[in-house]
């Protein structure tokens, strides 16, 4: 079936770098997009999300670029920080769905900061 | 403070054995979600129901079961039919509308078979 996928499972990055977390997606219907963070033992937190009708989005040191063409999400962190080591999974949602608008997410891509 | 509560954070379960994990919130969500999530993993999911008293079969529904009597709770029974039940499961839940696709997910219950 259609899938979200990952291209790296380990990102090590140092700490005051900017960090990109690349996401590729399958289903050419899905028209949400968003990233969650989870670190270890507790459940995902939301980091920030986009719609099908934009290609980029700003939040607090954190964009997402969406592209559409080649099916590709990727999420930026600015100035990495040891707070940000984590795991980070990018999902996918067709909206209006019959089956009931649930979110398909990716494998999840670790991010280890390095002092 | 609203959220989603889970509970127990751990559980152990014998061979044989029936356990249920507890999931409440006071969001006031319409749509509860249950995710199983492997080491290393990312999320499938289990059950969901989009209102009480209704529920469906996610992708990896055999083995467990799911009730949904009050919009609150949305307990998940881990029965003895799903043999490899060592896993960390979470929940999450939103609010009703198509455009409220965001999930917020409790803080998980880590379980593992003695």
């Amino acid at each position: 079936g259609e899938s979200v996928g990952l291209h790296l499972p380990t990102l090590s990055v140092q700490e005051g770098d900017n960090s990109i977390i690349n996401c590729a997606y399958s289903n050419s219907a899905s028209d949400y997009f968003i990233w969650y963070k989870q670190e270890s033992g507790k459940g995902p937190q939301f980091i920030i999300d986009i719609r099908s009708n934009m290609d980029k989005r700003q939040g607090q040191r954190v964009t997402v670029l969406l592209n559409k063409t080649v099916k590709h999400l990727s999420l930026q962190i600015a100035a990495t920080q040891p707070g940000d080591s984590a795991v980070y999974f990018c999902a996918e949602n067709v909206s209006f769905k019959a089956a009931g608008n649930k979110l398909t997410f990716g494998g999840g891509t670790r991010v280890l900061v390095k002092p | 403070d609203g959220g989603i509560t889970q509970s127990p954070k751990y559980l152990f379960r014998k061979e044989g054995q029936n356990v249920t994990l507890s999931c409440e919130q006071n969001l006031n969500h319409d749509a509860m979600y249950w995710y199983r999530q492997d080491p290393g993993q990312g999320l499938r999911l289990i059950y969901y129901s989009q209102i009480v008293n209704d529920f469906q079969k996610g992708d990896i529904a055999e083995g467990y079961s799911v009730s949904r009597e009050k919009k609150e709770s949305f307990p998940l029974t881990v029965t003895s039919a799903q043999k490899n039940p060592t896993a960390f499961y979470l929940c999450a839940s939103r609010d009703r509308g198509d455009y409220n696709e965001k999930l917020f997910f409790g803080s998980g219950t880590q379980l593992s078979v003695l």
